[in-house]
């Protein structure tokens, strides 16, 4: 089955810079990789999500690229803001949807 | 309009007990899944299933027993509650088998096992 790795488990960035989170996952059959984001006490959310034919995708602050090949996938966000601090969670999917161990982003005002 | 609805939000109950939680999604979805989220955070797959049918049933021991009597309602069974249940458990929903689409959670159900 599918397994997803996720770094770092933590992360703290001062307001302003960029984070980046990386996942790599083992199945090739995989071919949908989307993001959650999940606030304190609350239910995780998509973000952005990116399928196999694409590269790169990016919406406002945040972007998804895509590596088949080396089969691994980053989550950029830039001018991150303290409402950015919340646990991400990188995810592979192909016959069933497998999560990365999640993030937790702080981003300090 | 919540899309995915899982009730209580909150169970604390003792050792031993059995315990339901429900999950009802609006959303014309096929597919319903069961995640289990524990203190670490992990979001693990427990059970998915697709119009009624059971698709996905990882190791979970057989005290769980998930129950989908239509396409738009799965619910979890509990049975013989054990300390380490104690998690947040989130109903999940998609358009379609398979996970190849956006998933939709619930609000969660915390449940402390005393």
């Amino acid at each position: 089955g599918e397994n997803v790795e996720q770094h770092p488990s933590t992360l703290s960035v001062q307001e302003g810079d960029s984070a980046v989170i990386k996942c790599t996952y083992s199945d090739s059959a995989s071919n949908y990789f989307p993001w959650y984001k999940q606030e304190l006490g609350k239910r995780p959310q998509l973000i952005i999500d990116i399928r196999s034919n694409v590269g790169e995708k990016k919406d406002q602050r945040i972007a998804v690229t895509l590596n088949k090949t080396a089969k691994h996938f980053s989550l950029h966000i830039t001018e991150t803001q303290p409402e950015d601090s919340a646990v991400y969670f990188c995810a592979a999917s192909g016959n069933d949807m497998r999560f990365g161990a999640g993030t937790r982003l702080t981003v300090k005002p | 309009d919540t899309a995915v609805s899982q009730t209580p939000k909150y169970l604390v109950t003792q050792m031993g007990n059995d315990k339901s939680i429900k999950c009802e999604q609006n959303l014309g979805h096929d597919t319903m899944y069961w995640y289990k989220q524990d203190s670490k955070k992990f979001l693990k797959i427990m059970f998915s299933y697709n119009n009624k049918e059971l698709i996905i049933n990882e190791t979970v021991p057989n005290r769980f027993s998930p129950k989908s009597p239509d396409k738009a309602h799965l619910n979890l069974h509990i049975n013989s509650l054990e300390l380490g249940d104690s998690a947040v458990y989130f109903c999940a929903s998609s358009q379609t088998s398979g996970s190849l689409g956006e998933l939709f959670f619930g609000e969660g159900s915390r449940l402390t096992v005393l």
